[in-house]
């Protein structure tokens, strides 16, 4: 039974570079997150969906950053242009059920981003 | 302030020994509570759900106390394998708040 998909796993990139993150959910799971994770700041949401929509993305830290869920079994998460502090890891979530009483979130591999 | 807190260690313990670890919250709305476990450089992935009626799942522990808004976790007999960091987490909503972790290395 295959888990949440990240790709690439790793990326290495110089600055001013566009970046894109791709996320295949678990199959029949509604609900999609992106987080961001450093040593310095821990896990952060970035932006949430809940059947393809976007329901928050008040975490998206600047106009830099866009995700979309163009269908219930993909995401991207874009940087454009990528700057240095953008290195983290980067994972993608999905759960079964959005909204109160959330279920629990299973959490992809993780792309390690390095922007130089 | 972050919405939760940990102490970040690390805890060094022995194998055998029993370990706790606190968290606190600030939003007394919060509904749902959880420890996370995540390995170096792996995902995070559940541990365990924490209830009011406090809960157990063979050596883990979990405990709430919602009056001063702390969750606790305690491992009994603690192993080698359980060397990880443990993320204590809190939802309110859809949005999951994670603790930065606290880490655990248990020796030999």
């Amino acid at each position: 039974d295959a888990g949440v998909i990240q790709s690439p796993r790793h990326e290495v990139t110089e600055m001013g570079q566009e970046v894109t993150l791709r996320c295949k959910p678990i199959s029949g799971h509604n609900s999609l997150f992106w987080y961001r994770q450093t040593m310095m700041r821990g896990l952060e949401l970035l932006i949430y969906f809940n059947n393809n929509v976007p329901i928050d993305d008040s975490g998206m830290p600047e106009d830099r950053f866009s995700a979309k869920m163009p269908n219930a079994s993909f995401s991207t998460l874009k940087i454009q242009p990528s700057e240095p502090r953008d290195s983290a890891v980067y994972f993608c979530a999905s759960s079964s059920r959005g909204g109160q009483g959330m279920d629990t979130q299973y959490f992809g591999p993780g792309t390690r981003l390095t922007v130089l | 302030r972050k919405e939760v807190e940990q102490d970040p260690g690390p805890f060094n313990v022995p194998e055998g020994a029993t370990v706790a670890f606190n968290c606190t919250y600030s939003n007394s709305a919060s509904q749902s509570f959880f420890w996370y476990r995540q390995d170096c450089r792996k995902e995070p992935k559940l541990l365990m759900s924490v209830y009011s009626s406090g809960n157990e799942d063979g050596r883990f522990t979990a405990q709430l106390n919602r009056a001063s808004q702390y969750i606790s976790l305690l491992i009994r007999d603690s192993k080698l394998s359980d060397s990880a960091t443990y993320l204590c987490v809190v939802n309110s909503g859809y949005a999951l708040n994670f603790g930065k972790g606290t880490s655990l290395l248990v020796t030999p």
